[in-house]
């Protein structure tokens, strides 16, 4: 799987949108990029994923470049229980392929 | 709840001593994982099973682990003669078989040991 790069920390408002950049220049034509979220004690929770066209949930926006070089997770309107770390993953859209987590970026709403 | 299950949640252990942890998959998903992560860092992957059949064991899974899913449900993973730097979190992950969403963990086991 190809590597991702993340920053190390961010932070918020609470109420704006956090933008969370991820680089994956590495990435092959048939790897999804991926994100997931873990707050403090918990397992990883899956939030959005996408191979080139943007995507919207619930949860959350994913915007891919162009070039799928880079993607952006984009909480429209962040609150205190977004305090997490955020993990950017590239993979093989296959289940049987492990995710490969990196550091990720961790994420603090503020008041 | 149908979500991923772990028991125990914490465990502290001394140094040498046996220590089972168990996982109860979602019920559906035929693919089981078992992460391992120590604090300030993302999770590792150990290993991985697809119904009863062990497919994929990472380095990082040492002679002293093993893990076992002896019906293609719940798993169990092992640790003997524990060791100070097994003191981690012990995650465990469920798929199906085509599943795009990727994995639903569990909570994970904090193991301890001292």
């Amino acid at each position: 799987d190809a590597k991702t790069t993340q920053p190390t920390s961010m932070d918020c408002a609470e109420g704006r949108a956090a933008n969370l950049p991820c680089n994956h220049s590495t990435i092959s034509g048939n790897e999804y990029v991926y994100w997931y979220r873990q707050i403090h004690s918990q397992g990883p929770q899956y939030i959005i994923h996408g191979l080139k066209n943007n995507e919207t949930n619930e949860m959350a926006s994913l915007i891919i470049t162009e070039d799928r070089k880079s993607s952006t997770l984009i909480l429209p309107h962040a609150t205190l229980r977004d305090t997490a770390v955020y993990y950017c993953i590239v993979r093989v859209n296959n289940a049987g392929n492990m995710l490969t987590f990196g550091g990720g970026t961790r994420l603090m709403v503020k008041p | 709840d149908t979500g991923v299950s772990q028991d125990p949640r914490h465990k502290i252990t001394k140094r040498g001593q046996n220590v089972t942890f168990r996982c109860d998959p979602i019920s559906e998903h035929n693919r089981l994982y078992w992460y391992r992560q120590t604090l300030g860092q993302g999770p590792e992957f150990l290993t991985y099973f697809q119904n009863e059949a062990q497919l994929e064991k990472s380095r990082l899974l040492s002679d002293r682990f093993s893990a076992e899913r002896p019906k293609g449900s719940f798993s169990t993973l092992e640790i003997q003669r524990t060791e100070q730097g097994d003191s981690a979190m012990y995650l465990c992950a469920s798929s199906q078989l085509a599943n795009e969403r990727g994995y639903t963990f569990g909570s994970g086991t904090r193991l301890t040991v001292v």
